[in-house]
């Protein structure tokens, strides 16, 4: 059974810092991991998909990085902002099934 | 539409109650998931649809629940007799294939089973 673990679940910062958010699964036969942000009382808001042969994604400040073969991924955000305060979750869609298993959440606050 | 619509975002229902929670996907996505969010827990994978059939439903976690979707569009989550332990977000995302395409959420319809 696919397991996703995102570590810290929490994390404070000062803005400007660089951070990194870990998630790791036990699976590698996986399609492609997706980060997620979510926002409180909101849903999930896709920041990034990597393809189970890419290595990284980037967008804007945010770098996603794949090991599939280690069960790893991070997520580097550069210069951190305090709108970058939100829960950050780890999807993996699992490969021979359709569906995405989700980690617990990185809850990121970004203090001013 | 431009996104993943559902509806109510807010439900406060009697135990014991039926309700449906209903989902809007983008247009032409043909890949649609259901998800629950319980406090403090992570999402938890409920049925996956292609089209209108659903080939997963193995997360349903009662006879209690069903869900469809008719013209490869629109899809409701039926909770009969509902529980204390039903009170969750409830997710929907769709994508426009299997796999290797990006999934894009609603906002969650919020059940209260009181």
């Amino acid at each position: 059974k696919q397991e996703v673990t995102q570590i810290p679940a929490a994390l404070s910062v000062p803005e400007g810092e660089n951070l990194v958010l870990n998630c790791s699964f036990t699976d590698s036969a996986i399609y492609n991991l997706q980060w997620f942000r979510q926002d409180p009382g909101k849903g999930l808001t896709s920041l990034l998909l990597i393809q189970s042969s890419q290595r990284e994604q980037t967008s804007g400040r945010l770098n996603a990085s794949l090991d599939k073969s280690s069960g790893r991924s991070t997520l580097y955000i550069a210069a951190s902002q305090p709108g970058d305060s939100a829960t950050y979750l780890c999807a993996v869609c699992e490969g021979g099934s359709e569906k995405l298993v989700f980690g617990k959440g990185t809850k990121l606050t970004v203090n001013p | 539409g431009a996104g993943v619509s559902q509806s109510p975002s807010n439900k406060v229902t009697e135990k014991g109650k039926d309700v449906e929670l209903r989902c809007d996907p983008i247009s032409g996505h043909t890949a649609l998931y259901w998800y629950r969010q319980s406090l403090g827990q992570g999402l938890e994978f409920l049925i996956y649809f292609q089209g209108n059939s659903a080939p997963d439903k193995s997360g349903l976690p009662s006879d209690r629940f069903s869900a469809e979707r008719t013209g490869g569009s629109v899809s409701t989550l039926t909770i009969q007799r509902t529980q204390q332990e039903d009170s969750a977000v409830y997710l929907c995302a769709s994508s426009l294939a299997r796999r290797n395409t990006e999934a894009f959420f609603g906002q969650g319809t919020r059940l209260t089973v009181v």
